[in-house]
C-alpha cells in the first residue's frame, strides 16, 4: 500500500512568505508526527496529532508555526512570514496507534528560505 | 521529560557484531524505548522498541538493564549497507513528546 507522503517534495520561498507543507499519512493511521530535521542534525519533535486534536505543540518553534489536521487524515504544517533559519527538511510521520507505535516516516519536504 | 545520549559515530568492519547504547537517566516508568535507523536522504527507519530485559527481531537485538537508564542495540555481523545514523527515541503511551537522540553514525568498513 501506499507509503506517507509529502508535498511539495522541495519548496524555496523568499523572505516573509507564507508556505504550507502537505502531509497525507497511512490510510487508517490514528497518529501523525511533524518533525524538522537539519543537515546532519536528529529530528526535532514539533507536534502530534491523534487523530483530529492536536496533543502537543510545544515543540513549534514559535507561533509562526501551526499544524492542523482537521479530518483526523491530511495534516498542514503552516509557517508564516518565513525566516531564513526556518530553512531545513521538514518531516512527517504516521503510525496505526497512539505513540509509541512504530512510526512511518514520509520523504520529507525539503525547505528553502532565501 | 527523558532525552538521550548517544556516541556521536563508530565504526566497524564487515561481519562484526555492533553494539550503540544509549543513555536515558531521565527515563520515566511509562516510556518505551524506539530505535531508528536512518539513510541518507531518507525518511527513520523503525528498528525495534521495547521497555525492559531483551527484545529481538529478525534485524537486531535490543537490551534494557533492570534500571532502564539505558540501552543497547546490537546488530549482529553487521553489513556495509548497514552504514546509517542510528537514533535512540523515548517515548510514553501517555506522553506526548519525542526525542531522538543526537543519533549515532554507523560506518561499516570492508
Amino acid at each position: 500500500g501506499a507509503g506517507v507522503s509529502q508535498s511539495p517534495r522541495y519548496k524555496v520561498t523568499k523572505r516573509g512568505q507564507d508556505v504550507a507543507l502537505r502531509c497525507d499519512p497511512i490510510s487508517g493511521h490514528v497518529s501523525l508526527y511533524w518533525y524538522r530535521q537539519a543537515l546532519g542534525q536528529g529530528p526535532e519533535f514539533l507536534t502530534y496529532f491523534n487523530y483530529e486534536a492536536q496533543q502537543d505543540k510545544s515543540g513549534l518553534p514559535n507561533d509562526r508555526f501551526s499544524a492542523e489536521r482537521p479530518e483526523g487524515s491530511i495534516s498542514t504544517l503552516t509557517i508564516q512570514r518565513t525566516e531564513q533559519r526556518d530553512s531545513a527538511m521538514y518531516r512527517c510521520a504516521s503510525s496505526l496507534d497512539r505513540a509509541p507505535d512504530t512510526q512511518y516516516f514520509g520523504p520529507g519536504t525539503r525547505l528553502t528560505v532565501l | 521529560l527523558a532525552k538521550t545520549t548517544q556516541p556521536i559515530s563508530m565504526d566497524s568492519y564487515e561481519g562484526q557484531e555492533v553494539n550503540i547504547t544509549c543513555s536515558h537517566n531521565n527515563i520515566a516508568t511509562n516510556d518505551y524505548i524506539t530505535w531508528y535507523q536512518q539513510f541518507p536522504s531518507q525518511g527513520p527507519r523503525f528498528i525495534i522498541q521495547g521497555y525492559k530485559t531483551k527484545v529481538t527481531n529478525e534485524v537486531a537485538s535490543l537490551f534494557i538493564p533492570a534500571d532502564r537508564k539505558s540501552s543497547t542495540l546490537s546488530l549482529p555481523r553487521v553489513s556495509l549497507s548497514d552504514t546509517a545514523v542510528y537514533y535512540c527515541l523515548v517515548g510514553a503511551y501517555t506522553g506526548n513528546q519525542f526525542y531522538f537522540g543526537t543519533g549515532t553514525s554507523l560506518t561499516v568498513i570492508p
